[in-house]
């Protein structure tokens, strides 16, 4: 598609629960991004990926969160029992080509999933 | 930590009027990107503009202009002719590491005032 897709819009979660969200990146992009924009607007980088393989995790709460991009799939992010504090929107960007010789190519970014945890 | 800073959290601009947003970040790489991106209250993420650290050039998009300092590490995002739809939150943000991350400031809000 021309845009980058996530589902659900919304997600409500009781604290414990687990939460999968969804992203279709733009055809053609190589590359996914998942941000977390907490209530305070502020992102923090969570996972990337370079088609299935895992790019840079350096952001990943490693103990409650997973991330996979498969062939022919969207990509997921999943919460293994969610806190209060992980409410959020999660943001998905896409880029097409990743710093090749000195170039970077623009993150696109999906509408978000605004996940709230009770 | 490598920070970006928006020092502004609030603005407010007249419709017809110029706004400049500040941003200033810390960085030790010598190649890197900035970008300036618009959130309105949809929270959808729409780029505005972006900048290459190695072209000295200043990036122009329409009414949006930016104001580059390698040196002084600063990237301000002057909006010429406000508009009602301009009005949104502004996020200033940087590519970090060769994984091309980005690292955002806080956001300003911009209102722009009929």
């Amino acid at each position: 598609g021309e845009e980058v897709a996530q589902t659900p819009k919304h997600l409500v979660r009781g604290e414990g629960q687990k939460a999968k969200l969804y992203c279709a990146p733009i055809k053609g992009h190589s590359y996914v991004f998942w941000y977390q924009q907490v209530l305070k607007n502020e992102f923090k980088f969570l996972i990337s990926f370079q088609n299935e393989n895992v790019f840079d995790e350096t952001g990943m709460p490693k103990e409650r969160f997973s991330a996979k991009c498969l062939p022919n799939s969207p990509c997921s992010l999943e919460i293994q029992a969610t806190k209060l504090e992980d409410s959020a929107v999660y943001f998905c960007a896409s880029s097409q080509t990743l710093g090749l010789a000195g170039t970077t190519d623009t993150q696109y970014f999906g509408p978000g999933t605004r996940l709230t945890v009770l | 930590a490598q920070t970006v800073t928006q020092s502004q959290p609030e603005m407010s601009v007249q419709e017809a009027e110029t706004v400049t947003l500040s941003c200033t970040y810390d960085t030790s790489e010598n190649n890197y990107y900035l970008f300036w991106y618009k959130q309105p209250p949809s929270r959808q993420m729409i780029l505005v503009i972006r900048q290459e650290a190695y072209k000295q050039q200043n990036a122009t998009e329409n009414r949006f202009s930016v104001n580059f300092q390698k040196a002084a590490k600063s990237f301000s995002l002057k909006i010429s002719d406000s508009q009602l739809g301009d009005t949104a939150m502004y996020f200033c943000a940087r590519t970090q590491g060769g994984s091309e991350k980005l690292v955002f400031g806080k956001g300003t809000k911009l209102t722009v005032n009929p």
